[in-house]
């Protein structure tokens, strides 16, 4: 029962261009996601968030999109720079109780220089 | 500033045996939390902590217990090791339990049953 999906395991995207990651899931409870970045032998790391009653939240580079009625998320990059390449992790948050997240498969993201 | 720090970095176990993972927080932080992540696979929450002396359940707590005598530490106990245990360790911590309250990660520990 894989409550949150990301459906491409990998992307590579040309350095400069826009990066777009997707993630998608069922459960209607979940009020927050999140986005992590991942590099190799570290954990994840905090990226960006958005709450289940906005559809937007900014920040830098980084755009990440809520369509709570096709209950789908996306992470948008833009521009992408090498250092952009990491795996990243959509998760999201159930109503109740501590930060329990659910998270993704996640997606590795190559920006080719 | 260090965080989360997580030891070992990696460990080889034989089925049966028995280890502790430990984990570290400097945040002063009340969440603390474990996850583990398998190959292709999202991070699965295994057990939590809201407070020193309060543990509960996640998705996949069979085989492991924890404890959480202070504020700082969040040890991960494995009685007897099994090959599905096999996986990535990671420890984090959150100062508060909202979605905008993020969790900082460890750097995993390496784990291999055989």
């Amino acid at each position: 029962d894989q409550q949150v999906k990301q459906n491409s395991p990998s992307l590579s995207v040309q350095e400069g261009r826009i990066s777009i990651l997707n993630c998608d899931y069922t459960n209607s409870m979940f009020d927050y996601f999140l986005w992590y970045k991942k590099y190799p032998a570290e954990g994840p790391t905090f990226l960006i968030s958005i709450s289940s009653i906005k559809d937007k939240n900014e920040d830098g580079r980084f755009t990440v999109f809520l369509n709570k009625s096709a209950k789908h998320l996306s992470l948008h990059i833009v521009p992408s720079q090498p250092g952009d390449s990491a795996v990243y992790f959509c998760a999201a948050r159930i109503i109740q109780g501590a930060q329990k997240l659910v998270f993704g498969q996640g997606t590795r993201l190559t920006i080719n220089p | 500033n260090a965080g989360v720090t997580q030891t070992p970095k990696f460990r080889i176990l034989k089925i049966g045996q028995s280890m502790t993972l430990q984990c570290t927080q400097d945040m002063n932080h009340n969440y603390m939390y474990w996850y583990r992540q398998d190959p292709g696979m999202g991070l699965k929450l295994i057990y939590y902590s809201v407070g020193a002396g309060i543990t509960d359940k996640g998705e996949v707590p069979n085989g492991y217990n924890v404890s959480r005598s202070t504020t700082e530490d969040f040890p991960l106990r494995l009685e007897l090791a099994a090959p599905s245990q096999t996986s990535v360790y990671f420890c984090a911590s959150s100062y508060r339990a909202g979605g905008n309250s993020p969790l900082h990660f460890g750097n995993g520990t390496r784990l291999t049953v055989t």
